[in-house]
């Protein structure tokens, strides 16, 4: 079946920015997304790319797909304290179903 | 508007009891699912429902029953709990599934723990 696979932590100073990376295993995904989840709270969808982009910017955000490597990244420039939480990588394939990564918790040092 | 609602937010059950996971959304959406949410292993997802009187089981779904009699409600069955269900629970929901329209919605979830 589909796998998503993320690294589990990543540490950062305040200030500089922050690579989150994904890889997926299902090459008829539609959309891959990134969610984010704070502490004691459910997820929020922070961005989605469609799978015949290579990159989407929106404000501190930036998302690369590589379809062929099936690698995805969030990056987060000027890291924030209040951007310490967990991200998690989904991609949509068939069937209306969401496959999450394991999720990358972020800390950000000040 | 509330979003996704789920009740309770913390259950200790023991082994063998059953109990009513509720999920509630007042946003008058299509889809909802339930996951699970384990260290270490991200989401999981249980069972779907696309529309009312509509189910289907998604990655995990043993253990687990669900029903769509109405489009607002979408509650989770435990029939027989075991400690392999100590988990997270999330109900979810959107317009009509994945498509770029169609952002999910998360409740805060349920911490569910059964010795």
């Amino acid at each position: 079946g589909e796998d998503v696979e993320q690294s589990l932590f990543l540490s950062v100073r305040e200030g500089d920015s922050s690579v989150i990376n994904c890889t997926y295993t299902d090459s008829s995904s539609t959309y891959l997304y990134w969610y984010k989840q704070e502490p004691g709270a459910g997820l929020q969808l922070l961005t989605y790319i469609f799978s015949n982009m290579d990159m989407k910017q929106d404000q501190r955000l930036t998302v690369l797909l590589n379809k062929k490597d099936k690698h995805l990244s969030l990056r987060i420039a000027d890291t924030q304290t209040g951007d310490s939480a967990i991200y998690f990588c989904a991609e949509s394939g068939s069937a209306r179903q969401l496959t999450f990564g394991s999720g990358t918790q972020l800390t950000v040092l000040p | 508007n509330a979003g996704v609602t789920q009740t309770p937010k913390f259950q200790v059950l023991k082994t063998g009891q059953s109990m009513t996971l509720q999920c509630a959304q007042d946003m008058n959406h299509e889809y909802m699912s339930w996951y699970r949410q384990d260290p270490g292993m991200g989401l999981r997802l249980i069972h779907y429902s696309v529309g009312a009187g509509i189910t289907d089981q998604g990655e995990v779904p043993n253990g687990y029953n669900v029903s769509r009699s109405t489009t607002e409600d979408f509650p989770l069955r435990l029939l027989s709990a075991a400690p392999s269900q100590t988990s997270v629970y999330f109900c979810a929901s959107s317009l009509s599934g994945t498509g770029i329209t169609d952002t999910q919605y998360f409740g805060p979830g349920t911490r569910l723990t059964v010795l």
